[in-house]
């Protein structure tokens, strides 16, 4: 059973950096591509990046700049780094697993980032 | 990139289908065959239901089904149920290796 669990803190600061921690069990991270996804609360989803095992990143255009992707294969984990945040970064980020380059199949429950000062 | 254009709500009394849009451009759901579907219940994460525009996970009833036909892509819920009260996206590949997700649909089991 693939379990994907979302880690970091719950409260950032505006205009400094947002981390997550995606910790992956019931499979290697060494396979596939795994994602990051967001959602401000009661509105939609947004897609922010993706990362393959072989570390190269893709990134949502409208994000690029302040996006930052990496994995650890020792601890089965990738993460996320998002800077320069201000209140519109607030959302419930997500970490997917991306099986087959198209589509999100194992989902982590979510954390809730809130960006206040 | 834009969103993709969902109807914001659906709704269908039980035993009915209920039909959802999705709606791109030639960039995204028109250009490719990369549309999946997520069922999403309140306070939880997405669900995969649909994807590569037709194709069901293992365990996904087949009540469930997805179509497409130019820049518009389709989730029909057929015999809807209560269990299937939920929110719905759409998502396509933008090109570029980006992706990208409809507003979502609140589906209403009357």
């Amino acid at each position: 059973q693939v379990q994907l669990q979302e880690s970091g803190p719950g409260l950032v600061k505006p205009s400094e950096t947002l981390s997550l921690t995606c910790t992956v069990s019931g499979d290697s991270i060494s396979t596939f591509y795994w994602s990051w996804i967001r959602q401000p609360v009661g509105k939609g989803l947004e897609w922010i990046g993706r990362i393959h095992t072989s570390g190269t990143t893709n990134y949502n255009p409208s994000l690029k700049s302040r996006v930052t992707m990496s994995l650890d294969t020792s601890k089965n984990q990738f993460s996320l780094q998002l800077s320069s945040v201000t209140a519109a970064d607030t959302a419930v980020y997500y970490c997917a697993r991306v099986p087959n380059w198209d589509y999100f199949d194992y989902w982590g429950q979510g954390t809730l980032v809130t960006v206040s000062s | 990139q834009s969103a993709l254009t969902q109807p914001p709500s659906a709704s269908g009394s039980p035993g009915q289908s209920v039909t959802i849009s999705c709606t791109g451009t030639r960039s995204d759901v028109g250009g490719y065959n990369y549309v999946s579907w997520y069922q999403q219940y309140p306070g939880k994460a997405p669900k995969l239901i649909i994807y590569e525009v037709s194709e069901r996970p293992s365990g996904v009833p087949d009540r469930f089904s997805g179509s497409k036909s130019g820049n518009t892509a389709s989730l029909t819920v057929s015999g809807l149920q209560a269990e299937d009260e939920a929110d719905y996206y759409c998502c396509s590949y933008g090109g570029s290796n980006n992706w990208v997700f409809g507003g979502g649909t609140k589906v209403t089991v009357l």
